[in-house]
Order: structure tokens, then C-alpha cells, then sequence
């Protein structure tokens, strides 16, 4: 079984601050994790997939996460948030197998000001 | 990665109409397609996996006669919503890909309003 859990369901920061969004994950399996990005009445865009290679993940946008094992973290960066960056982030866990199974964090709803 | 078109991106109609959702995947030959259901401010909810030429697997809740699956060719799905009634109302999405460790590549999305 595998699960996702976002910390915070909003978090605010102010343009050109650094964004931190948290995600622990469980798996029975080693898992693949992604980050994606939801605009309003839109579908979700990848940002960056971690898949047992490097632990620091670089992505679009100036997004990078870092994968840590002892953690069971996956939490998302940006150095400086801009305006578009406001948005619903999922974190989402494939265990890769079966049926190709996605587990979809509750979301965070990024607001960025002015 | 893959280019998922989906179509209507908004529909209204009223309720005990049937609605019909296509899903294409236009630069990747898909033998499974994926449609989640997202009720506002929510997560995706997995309804059915769509394989191309047999039948959907449905998710545990998910009723199969009210939300049928057709995946006929390596490129299209579709996702009919039968007699819809407004508790149908949501933003229905598919997705395709996934193999092994790569990731879903979703379609914008449909957002079906039952009046």
C-alpha cells in the first residue's frame, strides 16, 4: 500500500520569496514521486519525477525537490516565487507496478502576493 | 511527453441527459487510459482504468452502468455519464502513460454541470 500525505493544504508567500511545499510518502515498494501543478479548471501539468536516479530533482519553472529516503520526504522548492507560480500542487506516488496505480496527495493551494 | 487532448473542456445540460467525454492521445499509441474525478477543492479520485479493446476496470464505488468506458482505438477513449443528475456534476480528466516509472500525462479536464 502507498500513501501521500501534504502537510499544508495552503501556504502564502510573497513574490520573490522562496517556496517550500512538504510531502511525505509511504511505499511498499521503491517508489517513483512526482510533482505536478494544477491552474483553475485546468488539467495537471508535470513539474519534475523522481524515479530512483538522482536525489535532487531539477524540474520546469525553477522547481526542483529533493528525495529523501530517511525521511520519507519529497518536498518541493523555488528560490523566488513569481505571480503564475500561484496554483494547486499535488504530490503523487507510483509504486510503478501492476496497473500503474497513481496515490494523489490532497493538494496545496500555492498563493503567491504581490 | 504525451499530448492529451480532451473534449468539451465545459458542458451543461440537465439532468437525465447523457453526456459523452473524449479523451485523445495524440502522439502516443495508449492500450490504457485513466479517468479521475475531482470534486472542488479536492484531490483526483481514480474511477476506471479504460483498456484499449476489453473492458474498464472500475474503481470499488464507481458505478460502471452510470459512467460507461469505451476505448476502442489506440488514440481515443471516451467516458459517457449516463442520466446524469447534478450530484454528477465535477471536473472529469484522463490521463495516459505511466509505464513503468514514467509519469501520467493528463488532458485539460472537463468540467460537467447538471442543472
Amino acid at each position: 500500500a502507498q500513501s501521500v500525505t501534504q502537510l499544508d493544504s495552503h501556504v502564502s508567500v510573497s513574490e520573490g520569496t522562496p517556496v517550500l511545499l512538504r510531502c511525505n510518502y509511504s511505499s511498499s515498494y521503491s517508489p517513483s514521486l512526482f510533482w505536478y501543478v494544477q491552474h483553475p479548471n485546468k488539467g495537471l501539468q508535470l513539474l519534475l519525477k523522481y524515479t530512483s536516479a538522482a536525489t535532487l530533482v531539477k524540474g520546469i519553472n525553477g522547481f526542483e525537490a529533493e528525495f529523501k529516503k530517511s525521511e520519507t520526504s519529497f518536498h518541493l522548492t523555488k528560490p523566488s516565487a513569481h505571480m503564475s507560480d500561484a496554483a494547486e500542487y499535488f504530490c503523487v506516488v507510483s509504486d510503478g507496478k501492476g496497473r500503474r496505480a497513481l496515490t494523489f496527495g490532497s493538494g496545496t493551494r500555492l498563493q503567491v502576493q504581490p | 511527453g504525451a499530448v492529451v487532448s480532451q473534449h468539451p473542456s465545459w458542458v451543461i445540460c440537465k439532468s437525465g441527459t447523457s453526456v459523452k467525454i473524449e479523451c485523445r492521445s495524440l502522439d502516443f499509441q495508449a492500450t490504457t487510459m485513466f479517468w479521475y474525478r475531482q470534486f472542488p477543492k479536492q484531490s483526483l479520485m481514480l474511477m476506471a482504468t479504460s483498456n484499449e479493446g476489453s473492458k474498464a476496470t472500475y474503481e470499488q464505488g464507481v458505478e460502471k452502468d452510470k459512467f460507461l468506458i469505451n476505448h476502442a482505438s489506440l488514440t481515443l477513449s471516451t467516458l459517457t455519464v449516463t442520466s446524469a443528475h447534478p450530484e454528477d456534476s465535477s471536473f472529469y480528466i484522463c490521463s495516459v502513460g505511466g509505464q513503468g516509472n514514467q509519469p501520467q500525462h493528463f488532458g485539460d479536464g472537463t468540467r460537467l454541470s447538471i442543472l
